[in-house]
């Protein structure tokens, strides 16, 4: 099965700064790639996803690379905002296919006004 | 208003008590799962279901039962063989098969307090 390794496990920013989590994962068959964003006793939501198809893809201030070869993507945060503060997971999937969906052990960010 | 809701939000046991966590989706999707989350920790599978009648073990199923008798229910089961039950539990649903489009959406989670 589907092995999905993320770093770093927590991440201190100052507002207005750069974030980068990076997640690896085993299985060169996933083609579907999402992020969540958890805040604080709430239930995780999506926010960003790619497809195995694409190499980057950005939404306003977020963006998702995908490097296939090295079998890794990142999720890129600029301009932080204290909004932003909050635990993101990463995944690896094979849409289509019938199979568990595990996920990255989460990333806690903390943007320091 | 379409979408997945567990209950009881709040739910306190006693030990040596089994409790049962509600998981109802009028999304249509064919896939349920189960997940825990400890404080700091991540999601971890418990048990999944990709259709009516079958359900597969996640990583941490010791001490957790399910059923499937309908496509937009998914019970979890917390038994007393459960050594540390206390936690978050989150559920969620996604389509499976041809119209997989991979996304999973979560249940507002239901947090379970062990006595």
């Amino acid at each position: 099965g589907e092995n999905v390794e993320q770093h770093p496990s927590t991440l201190s920013v100052q507002e207005g700064d750069s974030a980068v989590i990076k997640c690896t994962y085993s299985d060169s068959a996933s083609n579907y790639f999402p992020w969540y964003k958890q805040e604080l006793g709430k239930r995780p939501q999506l926010i960003i996803d790619i497809r195995s198809n694409v190499g980057e893809k950005k939404d306003q201030r977020i963006a998702v690379t995908l490097n296939k070869t090295a079998k890794h993507f990142s999720l890129h945060i600029t301009e932080t905002q204290p909004e932003d503060s909050a635990v993101y997971f990463c995944a690896a999937i094979l849409s289509g296919g019938y199979q568990k969906v595990t996920f990255g052990t989460g990333t806690k960010l903390q943007v320091i006004p | 208003d379409g979408g997945i809701t567990q209950s009881p939000k709040y739910l306190f046991r006693k030990e040596g008590q089994n409790v049962t966590l509600s998981c109802e989706q009028n999304l249509n999707h064919d896939a349920m799962y189960w997940y825990r989350q400890d404080p700091g920790q991540g999601l971890r599978l418990i048990y999944y279901s990709q259709i009516v009648n079958d359900f597969q073990k996640g990583d941490i199923a010791e001490g957790y039962s399910v059923s499937r008798e309908k496509k937009e229910s998914f019970p979890l089961t917390v038994t007393s063989a459960q050594k540390n039950p206390t936690a978050f539990y989150l559920c969620a649903s996604g389509l499976q098969g041809k119209t997989n489009t991979g996304e999973l959406f979560f249940g507002e989670g239901s947090r379970l307090t062990v006595l």
